[in-house]
């Protein structure tokens, strides 16, 4: 089965500065890779998602992330980070394209400070 | 716009007091989730439907039940709350057609229990 692992549970950042939020994850198979973002006592919306072609993906929000198959990563980036990004950040793997095997990370806290 | 709906957002109800929560969808979704989620935790699956196929997750206590009378609603029962079954109760489809099983959530209902 597959596990999903994110390194950081709170990651502070000042507002403007870049912001890179890790996810590793581990599977025997190809897999489909998602990330969403949790704002407070709201339910999860997704910022992108991988599931073949370009490995760079693009999200919404300025956010974007890179597959990479050989390090088994699948880390998110944002070059310029707002107020507005604080919120808990959820990295998801499906090993099914029908979505019957879905797991979330433990998430990443994003903090942005003024 | 098409959506997940749970109402209501908010919910009180007391120790052994049964409660029931419910979610509509309007993207015709054929699979339908619940999750509970905890404070500063990821989610954690406790069904699904796939039509009307239930599936169980293997560690979910028999106090939560769930029924899905029609494509688009879904209800989570608690027979009996403890106070350890106060969370977020998210609830999420997802086609169930071949594209990485994206899901899509609603709001969240947090559940207080006194």
């Amino acid at each position: 089965a597959q596990s999903v692992t994110q390194l950081d549970s709170q990651v502070p950042v000042f507002e403007e500065a870049p912001v890179e939020l890790r996810c590793n994850y581990s599977s025997s198979v190809s897999v489909y890779l998602f990330w969403y973002v949790q704002y407070p006592n709201q339910g999860l919306q997704l910022l992108l998602k991988y599931l073949s072609g370009s490995t760079l993906v693009k999200g919404i929000n300025g956010f974007e992330a890179e597959f990479n198959k050989s390090q088994t990563s699948f880390h998110l980036r944002k070059p310029s980070v707002h107020i507005s990004d604080t919120a808990e950040y959820f990295c998801a793997v499906s090993e099914d394209n029908y979505g019957q095997n879905f797991v979330f990370g433990p998430g990443t806290r994003l903090s942005v400070l003024p | 716009d098409a959506m997940v709906i749970q109402n209501p957002r908010y919910q009180v109800t007391q120790f052994g007091k049964p409660v029931t929560l419910s979610c509509s969808q309007t993207l015709n979704h054929n699979v339908m989730y619940w999750y509970q989620q905890k404070s500063s935790q990821a989610p954690k699956l406790l069904f699904h439907y796939y039509d009307k196929d239930f599936n169980n997750e293997a560690d979910t206590p028999d106090n939560f039940q769930s029924r899905r009378p029609n494509t688009s609603f879904c209800f989570l029962d608690i027979r009996s709350p403890g106070l350890g079954d106060a969370a977020m109760y998210l609830c999420a489809t997802s086609t169930g057609l071949a594209g990485g099983g994206e899901q899509y959530f609603g709001p969240g209902t947090r559940l207080t229990v006194t």
